[in-house]
C-alpha cells in the first residue's frame, strides 16, 4: 500500500475533454510533484509545488494546469489533450524539498487520450 | 548538472544468482543518490538511499548500494534473487532543492 493516493487509477478522455487527476498525501509532507512516464521510460519530471507554491514548471504545455489547494492536495486539470500525451501520470511527495528527502510515489493515474 | 546513467537496459538472470544493477553519476559537488523499483502498473518504490556516512548502504528487499566517490557509481546488488524481484530499476539524483532525476531504467529479469 502507499501513502500517497492517486484518484482515478484509469481515465480515457477525449481530445475536447476536461478533466482532473488527483492526488493526496497525509504524511506532513511539503513538497509534491507530478511527473510523466511513457512506457518503457523514466519518468519525467513536469511540476514541483513547495511549501503549496509552484517551484518548478518544466516547459510543460498549458493544456495541463497544476494546482495545489493545500499542503495534502495536488491536481493536474487536463484540457484539449494529444493522444501523444497518453501515459503514467505518478504524483510524488517529499517531507521537504531539500535534496536529503527521497520522493514517496503513488502508482498512478494509466491516461489515454482518444 | 548532476545527472545519473545506467549501464545496463536489460540484466537477465537466473533465480538464486547474484545480481548487480550498475549506475554511474556526474557531479563535481555533494550528491544524494537514491534506487527505485517499479513493479509493473504500479508507482515507484524506495530500495535505498545514500545521503552521507557509509559507503554501503543497504535498503529493502536484500538490496544494497555501495557508493564509490572514485569512480563516481552507485551500484546496486543483490546476493541471490528471486523471481519476485523481476522489474524495473532507476537510479535517481536529486539536482538540488525540488528536484529529482532518473536514469533511464534497467529491466531485471530473473528466470527460473
Amino acid at each position: 500500500d502507499t501513502e500517497v493516493t492517486q484518484t482515478p487509477k484509469h481515465l480515457v478522455m477525449g481530445m475536447t475533454n476536461k478533466k482532473s487527476l488527483k492526488c493526496e498525501q497525509h504524511m506532513g509532507h511539503r513538497a509534491m510533484y507530478w511527473y510523466k512516464q511513457k512506457a518503457k521510460k523514466p519518468p519525467e519530471l513536469m511540476f514541483v509545488y513547495s511549501y503549496e507554491k509552484l517551484s518548478i514548471n518544466e516547459s510543460v504545455p498549458s493544456r495541463f494546469s497544476p494546482e495545489c489547494p493545500n499542503s495534502s492536495l495536488l491536481n493536474l486539470h487536463l484540457h484539449a489533450l494529444q493522444p501523444e500525451d497518453s501515459a503514467l501520470y505518478l504524483c510524488a511527495s517529499s517531507q521537504d524539498p531539500f535534496r536529503n528527502s527521497p520522493l514517496h510515489f503513488g502508482n498512478g493515474t494509466r491516461l489515454t487520450v482518444t | 548538472a548532476q545527472s545519473v546513467t545506467q549501464l545496463d537496459s536489460q540484466v537477465p538472470v537466473f533465480e538464486e544468482a547474484p545480481v548487480e544493477l550498475r549506475c554511474n553519476y556526474s557531479s563535481s559537488v555533494s550528491v544524494y543518490l537514491f534506487w527505485y523499483v517499479q513493479y509493473p502498473n504500479q508507482g515507484l518504490q524506495l530500495l535505498l538511499k545514500y545521503l552521507s556516512g557509509s559507503t554501503l548502504v543497504k535498503g529493502i528487499n536484500g538490496f544494497e548500494a555501495e557508493f564509490n566517490k572514485s569512480q563516481t557509481s552507485f551500484h546496486l546488488r543483490k546476493p541471490s534473487v528471486h523471481i519476485s524481484d523481476t522489474a524495473e530499476y532507476f537510479c535517481a539524483v536529486r539536482r538540488g532543492n525540488n528536484d529529482m532525476r532518473f536514469g533511464a531504467g534497467t529491466r531485471l529479469t530473473v528466470k527460473p
